[in-house]
């Protein structure tokens, strides 16, 4: 079965400091990774979609990498806005289907 | 202009009612996703329509059955309410099955009391 566990749970973070998020996952066959932002009383909004290990993708202040087992999102000097929650989701290979599997999420607060 | 739109926003309901949400994208993608986010934030998929035909069916109880009219509307049918059906329902288009990229509705709130 495909899992997908996100840490920590909870972030906070001053603005300006800089820091990261992870996902660790195991999945049959990685089709891809996505990255989403999901803000209070909102829907999750796509970031990023990363295929295989050593891949990077950047927007603005946040970067996300890939390895064999783990992606790291990476928010370089966060500003009060980036507040919101981060979810990490697998989709796998296997069977034909393309059923994603989520994480439980990152919480971040960024304190101006 | 809103991309998916979801209705109701809210609804708060007793055990044993029969309810409906209903899912509008205006994107023009093949594929739409039902979607529920407990309390602890965990998202999960329930359903999957690609061009009006059920494709992801997870282990959802059967008091649960999706419609979907036409590609740009999927809805969503509850029977019997049960306590445990409280969540956040997210519906989700993509331009297909394999997309990676969904985009997502605002979300319905139910309550069942």
């Amino acid at each position: 079965e495909d899992q997908v566990t996100q840490s920590p749970e909870a972030l906070r973070l001053q603005e300006g400091e800089s820091s990261s998020l992870n996902c660790s996952y195991t999945v049959s066959g990685l089709r891809g990774l996505f990255w989403y932002r999901q803000d209070p009383g909102k829907g999750p909004e796509f970031l990023f979609t990363l295929y295989s290990a050593g891949e990077e993708k950047e927007k603005e202040r946040l970067k996300a990498t890939l390895t064999k087992k783990e992606s790291f999102l990476h928010i370089t000097a966060p500003k009060p806005e980036d507040s919101a929650t981060y979810l990490c989701a697998v989709q796998a290979t296997s069977g034909g289907s393309y059923i994603p599997t989520f994480g439980r999420g990152t919480s971040l607060i960024v304190h101006p | 202009d809103t991309a998916v739109s979801q209705t109701p926003k809210y609804l708060v309901t007793q055990m044993g009612n029969d309810k409906s949400i209903k899912c509008e994208q205006n994107l023009g993608h093949d594929t739409m996703y039902w979607y529920k986010q407990d309390s602890k934030k965990f998202l999960k998929i329930m359903f999957s329509y690609n061009n009006k035909e059920l494709i992801i069916n997870e282990t959802v109880p059967n008091r649960f059955s999706p419609k979907s009219p036409d590609k740009a509307h999927l809805n969503l049918h509850i029977n019997s309410l049960e306590l445990g059906d409280s969540a956040v329902y997210f519906c989700a288009s993509s331009q297909s099955p394999e997309s990676n990229e969904q985009f997502f509705g605002p979300g319905t709130r139910l309550t069942v009391l």
